[in-house]
């Protein structure tokens, strides 16, 4: 079975400052790791994956997450927070793909971001 | 612009009632998701779809069921809806689960 856990329901940060929202998770075969991103109102957006290539990934909005092994971790950074960075934040780990992804979501963080 | 589809943005129904909640890609994707989402719980899978006419049960499909008839149309079906199924409904279509902007049901 795979779980993710994301650490802190809630992360404020100032605006210009780093962000970094964690994210841990079990799978019993190599994973398939995401970032996703929902901002209010809306539907969940794809910010980033991993599927075993590049252990850093970069995504959109200048978000990137690296891929650590031996911490069982995919935490996600943003080098200076934007005030529309505001969202909630979800982590999710698949299955290795021999057909296709079946994504299990961490609950979730929001982000929120002061001037 | 590829798209996933939810017919209804907001929907209020009544208990007892038979709810569908609709979902359209236009992607050709095989794989196509519904997820429930909750404050607190983030998302869960209710059912996913490989193929036509092909339905998996996902986390907790207690009280729903699903229909492909058609590879581009992928709807979830509350035969008797109940309060605790008042909810975010999010579909998802795609190796990487392009979601729709979802339909907030309220089951009064």
């Amino acid at each position: 079975a795979q779980s993710v856990t994301q650490l802190g329901s809630h992360v404020s940060v100032s605006e210009g400052a780093l962000v970094l929202l964690r994210c841990n998770y079990s799978s019993s075969v190599p994973p398939y790791l995401f970032w996703y991103v929902q901002y209010p109102n809306q539907g969940l957006q794809l910010l980033l994956k991993y599927t075993s290539a590049a252990t850093l990934v970069k995504g959109i909005n200048g978000f990137e997450a690296e891929f650590k092994k031996s911490e069982t971790s995919f935490h996600l950074t943003k080098p200076s927070a934007h005030m529309s960075d505001a969202a909630e934040y979800f982590c999710a780990v698949s299955k290795t793909p021999g057909g296709s992804y079946i994504p299990t979501f961490g609950r979730g963080t929001s982000l929120i971001v002061h001037p | 612009d590829v798209k996933v589809t939810q017919s209804s943005r907001y929907l209020v129904k009544r208990t007892g009632e038979k709810v569908f909640l609709e979902c359209v890609q236009d992607m050709d994707h095989e794989n196509m998701f519904w997820y429930r989402q909750d404050p607190g719980l983030g998302l869960r899978l209710i059912y996913f779809s490989y193929d036509v006419k092909m339905k998996e049960k996902g986390d907790i499909p207690e009280g729903y069921s699903v229909s492909r008839e058609k590879k581009e149309r992928f709807s979830l079906i509350l035969e008797s809806a109940s309060t605790n199924q008042t909810s975010m409904y999010l579909c998802a279509s795609g190796a990487q689960l392009l979601f729709g902007s979802g339909t907030q049901l309220s089951v009064l």
